[in-house]
């Protein structure tokens, strides 16, 4: 079946401008999940939605980032006036029951 | 204190070798452990879960330690595929479904 899927695959801004990265989460699953990963690095937690709960935004590093997730299903992550340490992998999952996460391909930002 | 902890490495050992990682984590009231497998720009994939009593799928076991909070994966008769990175992931707490992923063990196997 489909797994995560994630849009675009890459992406290259200019420092100051907006993004926005979509993931879809594997149908069914309740809880997804926002991490980046950078070069060498491991994953930073970021945002995750479970079910109609409010979202836990703890690990949101600024108020640039924010994200939605419409209807129980896609979610969009936005940068607003993104800067060059935001640069990263910006991987999403989803889950069915808080045991397995499956990870989409992500998405590579390179702000510059 | 980094909330999950884990060697870096990278360990290179050959094929066949027994090769162990091992991970510490901070939050006693952690509730769930995993290892995930990072292969090189990929995105990460469940190795295993991690149970209070230790488990085995194969060439790897998976043992949990709650009194000095850690957790060890061994692989034994290493494969050139398993060369990856391997990544210990804890669930907070109970009533969360927050996870937290160590910056990863980086392994290589050598023919």
């Amino acid at each position: 079946g489909a797994g995560v899927s994630q849009s675009p695959s890459n992406k290259v801004t200019e420092k100051g401008k907006d993004v926005e990265l979509r993931c879809d989460p594997i149908s069914g699953h309740t809880a997804l999940y926002w991490y980046r990963q950078s070069l060498g690095q491991g994953l930073e937690f970021l945002i995750y939605f479970q079910g109609n709960s409010a979202p836990d935004k703890s690990g949101l590093p600024s108020d640039r980032f924010s994200a939605e997730r419409t209807g129980g299903s896609v979610s969009t992550l936005t940068i607003q006036r993104t800067q060059q340490e935001d640069s990263a992998v910006y991987l999403c999952a989803s889950s069915q029951n808080a045991y397995e996460q499956y990870f989409g391909p992500g998405t590579r930002l390179t702000v510059t | 204190r980094k909330e999950v902890e884990q060697d870096p490495g990278p360990f290179n050992v050959p094929e066949g070798a027994t090769v162990a990682f091992n991970c510490t984590y901070s939050n006693s009231a952690s509730q769930s452990f995993f290892w995930y497998r990072q292969d090189c720009r990929k995105e990460p994939k469940l190795l295993m879960s991690v149970y209070s009593s230790g488990n085995e799928d194969g060439r790897f076991t998976a043992q949990l330690n709650r009194a000095s909070q850690y957790i060890s994966l061994l692989i034994r008769d290493s494969k050139l595929s398993d060369s990856a990175t391997y990544l210990c992931v804890v669930r907070e707490a109970s009533g969360t479904y927050k996870y937290i992923f160590g910056t990863g063990t980086r392994l290589k196997v050598l023919a």
